[in-house]
């Protein structure tokens, strides 16, 4: 199994433009979401999904979507990148609440 | 919602002294706790996690933690540390009847080992 794989690893945008943050897990898991990384902040849940077709907001979901479209992938999109955007991103799956998540390598993304 | 507190942001420690990472959770009811470990430019990776029953957990590596559900504290530990020990460390709760996006981290501490 290659678990959860994210790509690209790094990316560097100018500010108002657009792009998307693959996710993908070969696990069979129901629950995905989407975190971004801020030095001194932990993780901040940005949007998750319990399933194919149902998504959720979660702490910080301003300026981004996804959409689940299938059991195995979960895109970021980012609507009109903004220089807060600068943040390592990750992707993670799990089974339930009882089990812990499987995180991918993240992506490293500046917005200029 | 619930909180996360993680005591330290930054734990300098000998190779081979023992260390103990703190976290603080603001719950009342049952909750379900996790701790992970982010080695430099890697994701996150389980250590351990409390469900129910003991309240001393084992995990990977040598580490534990226990739960102390009067102090609401999950505190990590190791009795002797080595250099690859060195990376970030967070702790994460969720009420166990909260759905899945509702997990939360802590800030994270910062674990640097040094000869």
């Amino acid at each position: 199994n290659a678990g959860v794989t994210q790509t690209p690893k790094f990316q560097v945008l100018k500010t108002g433009q657009s792009m998307t943050l693959q996710c993908a897990q070969d696990m069979n898991h129901e629950y995905m979401s989407w975190y971004r990384q801020d030095p001194g902040m932990g993780l901040r849940l940005i949007h998750y999904s319990v399933g194919a077709g149902i998504t959720d907001q979660g702490e910080v979901p301003n300026g981004y979507n996804v959409s689940r479209s299938t059991t195995e992938d979960f895109p970021l999109r980012l609507l009109s990148a903004a220089p807060s955007q600068t943040s390592v991103y990750f992707c993670a799956s799990s089974y339930s609440n009882r089990e812990g998540q499987y995180f991918g390598p993240g992506t490293r993304l500046t917005v200029t | 919602a619930q909180s996360v507190t993680q005591l330290d942001s930054q734990v300098p420690v000998f190779e081979e002294a023992p260390v103990e990472l703190r976290c603080n959770y603001s719950s009342s009811v049952s909750v379900y706790l996790f701790w992970y470990v982010q080695y430099p430019n890697q994701g996150l990776q389980l250590l351990l996690k409390y469900l129910s029953g003991s309240t001393l957990v084992k995990g990977i590596n040598g580490f534990e933690a226990e739960f102390n559900k009067s102090q609401t504290s999950f505190h990590l530990r190791k009795p002797s540390v080595h250099i690859s020990d060195t990376a970030e460390y967070f702790c994460a709760v969720i009420k166990t009847t909260d759905s899945w996006g509702k997990l939360q981290f802590g800030a994270g501490t910062q674990v640097v080992v040094t000869p």
